[in-house]
């Protein structure tokens, strides 16, 4: 079974409009990456948060991470309709960079025109 | 970038047939590279981790026998559906890693939709 929860399932919104994505995990993490998908295609690297990290950015995208909760967040900023797509975060277990990625069950985005 | 390409990129077959699918890193080399499957509307499932020069590491529940991994170089790892059936139709996607040090992502080709009839 997938280690990562993720909410909401669904999300859809209005192209401005921010649009925000929770990831929960359940074992300690070495670090925690979103992944982007659209449909029918393969999964597109985002942004890789490290488990002494607390916050990064890049573009539009941010992402924080709270080891005592064990969760995580995605914030696009300023969405486009472009950005519709699927949206899974993926951890990799503690003690290891070299390890397999557990996903979440990821979240559908929608931004509408 | 790295980039991974997965071939073939649709198959539709018939019930019996056995289906190889290719996946290649064609900027770097990659000693691991990983097989997922995934279901529509969901998330991914990992079969394997394929590497490079020995037998792959199946995930609980995946049959080894049904699903043949080779990885013979480093730029090249297969998986083959052996004697496919109607519920082997799915998506599978490959991904791969840089064999660096310190935190890689990982690559993902494109997918593969197989379609047993």
């Amino acid at each position: 079974s997938q280690q990562g929860e993720e909410d909401p399932q669904a999300l859809s919104i209005q192209e401005g409009e921010n649009a925000t994505m929770n990831c929960s995990y359940k074992t300690s993490i070495n670090n925690l990456q979103w992944y982007r998908q659209n449909s029918g295609r393969g999964l597109v690297h985002l942004i890789l948060i490290r488990s002494n990290e607390r916050e990064k950015h890049s573009g539009r995208l941010r992402v924080t991470l709270d080891t005592s909760k064990k969760s995580s967040s995605l914030l696009i900023t300023a969405s486009r309709a472009a950005d519709t797509a699927s949206y899974f975060c993926a951890s990799r277990a503690g003690g290891t960079s070299y390890g397999k990625l557990t996903f979440g069950q990821g979240t559908i985005l929608t931004v509408h025109p | 970038g790295a980039v991974v390409s997965q071939h073939p990129s649709w198959v539709i077959c018939k019930s019996g047939t056995s289906v190889k699918i290719e996946c290649r890193s064609l900027d770097f080399q990659a000693t691991t590279m990983f097989w997922y499957r995934q279901f529509p509307k969901q998330s991914l499932m990992l079969m394997a981790t394929s590497n490079e020069g020995s037998k792959a590491t199946y995930e609980q529940g995946v049959e080894k026998d049904k699903f043949l991994i080779n990885h013979a170089s480093l730029t090249l790892s297969t998986l083959t559906v052996t004697s496919a059936h109607p519920e082997d139709s799915s998506f599978y996607i490959c991904s791969a890693r840089v064999h660096l040090p310190g935190d890689q992502p990982q690559h993902f080709g494109d997918g593969t939709r197989l379609s047993i009839l």
